[in-house]
C-alpha cells in the first residue's frame, strides 16, 4: 500500500534558495522518518520525528508534523547543489514494524 | 563499522535462472527489511526478518520469491524462475531493534533480467 505520498513529485531551485517538500499519509503512526536518495545509491536516514512531536531541527533540515492533518514536511534551508536527490518520507504504517514509503519528490539545486 | 553490506552490485541474469542477492546487517543489528525500487519509484516493502524468524512477509510475491536470515551468515533474498518483470533495485536495510531507530541501508543489488 501507497501511504506516505510526497508533494511535489519534482522541484528545481537555485542554490542558496530553500526547498520545501510535503508528505501525506493515511493511517495511525508511532513515527515518520524522511529518507535521501543520490542517484543510483541507497537511501540515507535523515530525520525521525515521532507522533507526539510537532517540529525537529538537524543542522539545515527543519521537519514539522501534523497529525491532525496526517502531514509532514520537510525544509531544507540554504541548499547547495549537494542537496541534489530524491528524498522519500516513510512511516510505521498503523504502528507496525515495517517502513512504507511514498514516491518521493526529485530535488535539483542549480548551482 | 562497515555498514550493511549487499553483494553482488549488479546481477544480470537470463530469464528462467535463480538470483541470489545477499545482506549483510550492520554489526548490531538483528532486524532485516529488503526493499524493492522500480525506476523513478519508491522503495515497496517485500519483507522483514530477525534471525532465523520471518516477521513479515507480506509483501512478497507468493511464488518464486524467498528469504531467509540463518543464525550465522547473510541474508538471503532468492529469486526463482527469474522473468523481466523482476528487474529491478533490490534494497536491504538493517536496524538494531524497532523502528523507533530508522533504517540503514545498504547501496543495493541491481538486478537485470534478460
Amino acid at each position: 500500500s501507497q501511504q506516505g505520498e510526497e508533494d511535489p513529485q519534482a522541484l528545481s531551485i537555485q542554490e542558496g534558495e530553500n526547498a520545501t517538500m510535503n508528505c501525506s499519509y493515511k493511517t495511525s503512526i508511532n513515527n515518520l522518518q524522511w529518507y535521501r536518495q543520490n542517484s543510483g545509491r541507497g537511501l540515507v536516514h535523515l530525520i525521525l520525528i515521532r507522533s507526539n512531536e510537532r517540529e525537529k531541527h538537524s543542522g539545515r533540515l527543519r521537519v514539522t508534523l501534523d497529525t491532525s492533518k496526517k502531514s509532514s514536511s520537510l525544509l531544507i534551508t540554504a541548499s547547495r547543489a549537494a542537496d541534489t536527490a530524491s528524498y522519500f518520507c516513510a512511516t510505521d504504517e498503523g504502528g507496525s514494524e515495517k517502513l512504507v514509503f511514498g514516491k518521493g519528490t526529485k530535488l535539483t539545486v542549480n548551482p | 563499522n562497515a555498514g550493511v553490506m549487499q553483494n553482488p552490485r549488479h546481477l544480470v541474469r537470463r530469464r528462467g535462472q535463480e538470483a541470489r542477492l545477499r545482506c549483510s546487517p550492520m554489526k548490531g543489528h538483528s532486524h532485516v527489511y529488503w526493499y524493492r525500487q522500480l525506476p523513478e519509484e519508491g522503495l515497496k516493502f517485500m519483507v522483514y526478518l530477525q534471525k532465523e524468524n520471518i516477521i513479515d512477509e507480506s509483501g512478497m510475491p507468493k511464488e518464486r520469491f524467498s528469504a531467509e536470515f540463518p543464525k550465522e551468515g547473510p541474508s538471503i533474498l532468492r529469486i526463482q524462475q527469474v522473468v523481466r518483470g523482476d528487474s529491478a533495485a533490490y534494497f536491504c536495510a538493517s536496524s538494531p531493534k524497532t523502528l523507533n531507530y530508522g533504517y540503514t541501508f545498504g547501496s543495493g543489488t541491481r538486478l537485470t533480467v534478460v
